[in-house]
């Protein structure tokens, strides 16, 4: 259970798009579209933003979207805002029944 | 409004054990699988451990199988995770959650794990 690999930070400035990239294996990024990302502010509990790789929850702008090819999957925030300045973290299902989470991005709006 | 609600953390000595609980509320809980997930001091997220909505199935992380046990009272709106043979690394912000589909939706603010002599 090796935690996928996501950039430690990503930076843009406001209404630049950025893209945040998470990949793992066949076991879990490419072998299921079962692909998570979470918004986490400091001090909060993480928010769900994508789920099923390219799924919006209600509630959730636009803005974001998710994509995946083969082994990797990516996040992409569209129109910055300060507000997005946050850490993302991706998570996958993998074959043994459990979830793997990322190793977080710091994304710095400049 | 979904609201889940972590109580049970605290300071324990390594080798000891602790029982964390969730109240959840706002919704069917017994229509659910739950999850607990961890965040140690300035690090990222672990999923821990999950349940499907009878309890009938569960699953664990290696860090922490044969020694974490997850269960759920459905009568009391109410998830639980029993932590024995505590580590200092099992030291963390413990969340529970409710899943969606296979995606974490609602989490909770967490109760604090802190494992130390």
């Amino acid at each position: 259970q090796s935690a996928l690999t996501q950039p430690a930070s990503v930076s843009g400035s406001p209404g630049q798009s950025i893209t945040i990239s998470c990949t793992g294996t066949s076991s879990d990024v490419g072998g299921y579209n079962y692909v998570s990302w979470y918004q986490q502010h400091p001090g909060k509990a993480p928010k769900l933003m994508i789920y099923d790789v390219s799924k919006r929850p209600s509630g959730v702008s636009n803005r974001f979207s998710g994509s995946k090819s083969g082994n990797t999957a990516s996040l992409t925030i569209s129109g910055l805002q300060a507000e997005d300045e946050a850490d993302y973290y991706c998570s996958s299902y993998t074959s043994s029944s459990t979830w793997v989470f990322g190793g977080g991005t710091k994304l710095t709006v400049l | 409004e979904v609201q889940l609600v972590e109580s049970g953390g605290g300071v324990v000595r390594p080798g000891g054990s602790l029982r964390l609980s969730c109240a959840a509320s706002g919704f069917t809980f017994d229509d659910y699988g739950m999850s607990w997930v961890r965040q140690a001091p300035g690090k990222g997220l672990e999923w821990v451990s999950g349940i499907n909505w009878n309890g009938g199935s569960t699953g664990y992380a290696d860090s922490v199988k044969g020694r974490f046990t997850i269960s759920r009272d459905n009568a009391k709106n109410s998830l639980y995770l029993q932590m024995n043979s505590l580590r200092a690394e099992d030291t963390a912000l413990y969340h529970c959650a409710r899943d969606q589909g296979v995606a974490q939706k609602d989490w909770g603010q967490g109760t604090l794990v802190t494992v130390s002599s």
